[in-house]
């Protein structure tokens, strides 16, 4: 069965330094999404992104923040100047059409460690 | 916008049907809902979606009434691999998906 994938697994970084985050959505997918998740809390919405721009974007997502399709397969979430509080797991997610009509499929998500 | 409340948690024993209630008073028109199983450090799996009244799978069913603003996903006879994380996914009409606080599903030999 297709399957999202995301690298790397865990990501340390020092803050103020710029991290990619890597993702591989399900390959006939359309619709892209980043998430993240506090240690202990809910799963938050980022941003959701197709046809080469994004559809629409949360609170958390700001100028640090910027996402990316390089090339026909990957799906890339960058953070320009990493904080503290940047600290999560960041989840990627695909789904073959947007709002509700086809479920997100997840990765299992990039462990991100700012020190 | 289109909001999610869920119960904290919940106990059940083996065996046992459980019932996981999920709230979204401002739902879309046009908008789905989808209920998800995590575990620890995975990603959230998809277990079953629906928009209005009944839905049933091989793992679940889900209940929607007539005005949509709650849920109820239903596990038949879970088992000790069912403790996780439940929660539910309602997309709002400005592209945003929220995710319920979800309720943390233990269940007892």
């Amino acid at each position: 069965e297709p399957e999202v994938t995301q690298t790397p697994s865990h990501q340390v970084t020092q803050m103020g330094q710029e991290v990619i985050l890597r993702c591989v959505p399900i390959s006939n997918h359309l619709y892209f999404y980043w998430y993240r998740q506090i240690l202990g809390q809910k799963v938050e919405f980022l941003v959701s992104f197709y046809n080469n721009e994004i559809s629409e974007k949360s609170e958390i997502f700001d100028d640090q923040f910027s996402v990316e399709r390089p090339d026909g397969s990957n799906f890339t979430l960058k953070i320009r100047s990493t904080k503290l509080e940047d600290s999560a797991m960041y989840f990627c997610a695909s789904s073959g059409a947007g709002i509700g009509n086809q479920p997100q499929h997840f990765g299992d998500g990039t462990r991100l460690s700012i020190l | 916008l289109a909001k999610t409340t869920q119960p904290i948690s919940m106990d059940s024993y083996e065996g046992q049907e459980v019932n996981i209630t999920c709230s979204h008073n401002n739902i879309a028109t046009n908008d789905y809902i989808t209920w998800y199983q995590q575990f620890p450090s995975q990603g959230p799996r998809f277990i079953i979606q629906g928009y209005k009244t009944k839905v049933t799978n091989e793992v679940a069913s889900l209940f929607i009434p007539a005005d949509r603003k709650s849920s109820t996903l239903s596990l038949p006879r879970v088992s000790l691999s069912d403790t996780a994380v439940y929660y539910c996914l309602v997309g709002d009409n400005f592209n945003k998906f929220y995710f319920g606080s979800g309720t943390k599903l233990n269940v007892k030999p």
